[in-house]
């Protein structure tokens, strides 16, 4: 049991390219999401997904396309990079969200740079 | 808008001694609360969730309290060890049919445990 599974560990972009945050779990989770995590501003929201077709904004979402094709997987893509993209990553997923107040089990992050 | 705030940014304790973090948050009515841990380069670990209508919730060494009159929570960590030392994240949520995208993250509080 894996877990929530997140590649790449690391990326540097330049300005204006493309890329693919990826995300799997292999718990059966309904909810996936993602958040960036900058100093100082604590965990924000980007896009989240409560199962397979269906996704919806977060806190953040400017910038960034999602979709959810699977249960398992939950792709974060990022069509122009910009500086202000530089970030920490994390896919986070829960069992249900119909159980209200389900914990959180995060990815070890991606850490990207755009220059 | 809705705040969060963790009291400080970093606490600095000595071994065996209690931990206390604060979390406050203004123009808000959350339904739960949840305190998660994460470590240097990791996603962050769920450690305790106590609802609106619960006092105190306690697992191990870790006591978790909810004031919704003071707009408080403390989060304890008696007897602390070094391996204790890590960044501490409070989370709110609404029950809003039980989806996650409702979870607003606070900014963390670093302990460090001295021995």
């Amino acid at each position: 049991n894996a877990g929530v599974t997140q590649t790449p560990k690391f990326q540097v972009l330049k300005t204006g390219q493309s890329m693919t945050l990826q995300c799997a779990q292999d718990m059966n989770h309904e909810y996936m999401s993602w958040y960036r995590q900058d100093p100082g501003m604590g965990l924000r929201l980007i896009h989240y997904s409560v199962g397979a077709g269906i996704t919806d904004q977060g806190e953040v979402p400017n910038g960034y396309n999602v979709s959810r094709s699977t249960t398992e997987d939950f792709p974060l893509r990022l069509l122009s990079a910009a500086p202000s993209q530089t970030s920490v990553y994390f896919c986070a997923s829960s069992y249900s969200i119909r159980a209200t107040n389900e914990k959180l089990f995060f990815g070890s992050g991606t850490q990207l740079s755009v220059l | 808008s809705q705040k969060i705030e963790q009291n400080s940014e970093a606490l600095n304790i000595q071994e065996g001694k209690t931990a206390t973090l604060t979390c406050n948050y203004t123009n808000y009515s959350p339904a739960y609360l949840q305190w998660y841990r994460q470590d240097p380069g990791r996603g962050p670990v769920f450690l305790l969730l106590i609802r609106e209508n619960e006092k105190e919730k306690r697992k191990e060494r870790l006591k978790v309290t909810f004031d919704t009159t003071l707009k408080q929570s403390l989060f304890h960590i008696t007897a602390s060890q070094p391996a204790d030392s890590a960044t501490y994240l409070c989370a709110l949520g609404r029950d809003y049919g039980g989806s996650q995208g409702n979870l607003i993250f606070g900014k963390g509080t670093k302990l460090s445990v001295k021995p």
